[in-house]
């Protein structure tokens, strides 16, 4: 099975951090996503990503960048973290154009 | 734009009851149709799919049915666990780039 990692489970953060969300999926796919997850919101894309050094803008990328240097790594980096910010963070990672997508178990970020 | 819309939450019932979770959708052409699961501290899982009117997906005793006439996919299951205790999201696909969420339906399922 294709695991999806995410390195923190748990992160609290200042307002003004900068803050690196990680995600490292095993079964080298090609396509890799990070998405937020809000109350009444649902999930929601931030950016995604087809290949190493690619990257594509998602429904809410502003606030947010991210790095593709290995195809196995998929970084958020939150440049100067805000309160609006705090969320439920999920990567996800798919193979090819058709697949489906594996998701990891979510970092839940708060910023004070 | 294309949307999803699911029924609010949280749902309760007790064990053995009957579930429906109802999904409409707007979209243009043909998307395929999603449920996915979130169980407590966990990412999304794959439920069931369909990618075509009348289609019916089903796994692990859940099953949602394609209809383009009322443009839904209402998830059903006959008899409810307490170990069906999640959130449920519906989701629609028309490119493989991009899958559009609802907000999620929470059950809570008593013994």
């Amino acid at each position: 099975d294709v695991k999806v990692t995410q390195s923190s489970r748990y992160l609290v953060k200042r307002t003004g951090e900068k803050v690196f969300l990680e995600c490292v999926q095993d079964m080298d796919h090609e396509n890799m996503f990070w998405y937020r997850q809000d109350p009444g919101l649902g999930l929601r894309l931030i950016y995604f990503s087809y290949d190493v050094k690619m990257k594509e803008k998602g429904d809410i990328p502003e606030g947010y960048s991210v790095s593709r240097e290995k195809k196995e790594r998929f970084s958020l980096i939150l440049e100067s973290a805000s309160t609006n910010q705090t969320s439920m963070y999920l990567c996800a990672s798919r193979e090819g154009s058709g697949g489906m997508r594996t998701f990891g178990s979510g970092t839940r970020l708060t910023v004070v | 734009g294309d949307s999803v819309t699911q029924m609010e939450g949280p749902v309760t019932l007790s064990e053995e009851a009957f579930l429906t979770i109802n999904c409409t959708y707007t979209a243009t052409g043909y998307p395929s149709l999603f449920w996915y699961v979130q169980y407590p501290g966990e990412g999304l899982q794959l439920l069931l799919k369909a990618t075509k009117a009348d289609d019916k997906g089903s796994n692990k005793g859940f099953e949602a049915t394609y209809r383009k006439e009322t443009t839904s996919f209402h998830l059903e299951k006959g008899s409810v666990q307490v170990s069906d205790s999640a959130v449920y999201f519906c989701a629609l696909s028309r490119n493989t780039d991009k899958l559009i969420f609802g907000t999620g339906t929470r059950l809570q399922v008593f013994p």
